[in-house]
């Protein structure tokens, strides 16, 4: 199994624009989580879906933020428009049914720079 | 409610020598916990995990963990250090009841 991907790897963007970041989940997994990992910060959950269904988003930072996932298959973290404080490492991380939300799998992760 | 304390922010070994990384949990109901790992530039991996079964738990790369209810502690061992054990580590509590919760992460240092 080639594992959690996520894209890009990096993205440099400058303020006010658009960044879209993708994830694809490990195949038959149920559970989709993303994070955001700052040194100020340390590792924040933004949101998770449970078979495609948001079921918490409580750690969105604001309006700024949204994510889909409208298949099993793939899942998207939108800011618009970014700002230098959400520069940080994105992390996307899958979880099967049978092992429970503890266990996840996480992605190599999306280095974000907003210049 | 349920939350957990990782008790060092940074633990530094000689290469060879025992490592503690301690954690702390508070869960008001049967908790599930694990240990993460992160080395540099990479995502997380599971190290091992908890799930009310035997009370010592035993990882990958020679980590295990021992469940003590008593003392509400998971705390991490591995009996010799190795330089590619550097990295972080989260400790991390959930119940079927209550959401996922990260430690903030302790930093392992292995001196030559």
């Amino acid at each position: 199994d080639a594992g959690v991907i996520q894209s890009p790897r990096h993205e440099v963007t400058e303020m006010g624009q658009e960044v879209t970041l993708r994830c694809k989940p490990i195949s038959g997994h149920n559970s989709l989580f993303w994070y955001r990992q700052t040194m100020m910060r340390g590792l924040e959950l933004l949101i998770y879906f449970n078979n495609n269904v948001p079921i918490d988003d409580s750690g969105m930072p604001e309006d700024r933020f949204s994510a889909k996932m409208p298949n099993a298959s793939f899942s998207t973290l939108k800011i618009q428009p970014s700002e230098p404080r959400d520069s940080a490492v994105y992390f996307c991380a899958s979880s099967p049914r049978e092992e429970g939300e503890g266990t996840q799998y996480f992605g190599p992760g999306t280095r974000l720079l907003v210049l | 409610a349920q939350s957990v304390t990782q008790l060092d922010s940074h633990v530094s070994v000689s290469e060879g020598t025992p490592v503690l990384l301690r954690c702390n949990y508070s869960s008001s109901y049967s908790p599930s916990l694990f240990w993460y790992v992160q080395h540099p530039n990479k995502g997380l991996q599971l190290l091992l995990k908890y799930t009310s079964a035997a009370t010592l738990v035993k990882g990958i790369n020679g980590f295990e963990a021992e469940f003590k209810k008593s003392e509400t502690s998971f705390h991490l061992t591995k009996p010799s250090a190795h330089m590619s054990d550097a990295a972080e580590y989260f400790c991390v509590v959930g119940s079927s009841a209550s959401k996922i919760i990260f430690g903030s992460g302790t930093r392992l240092s292995i001196r030559p």
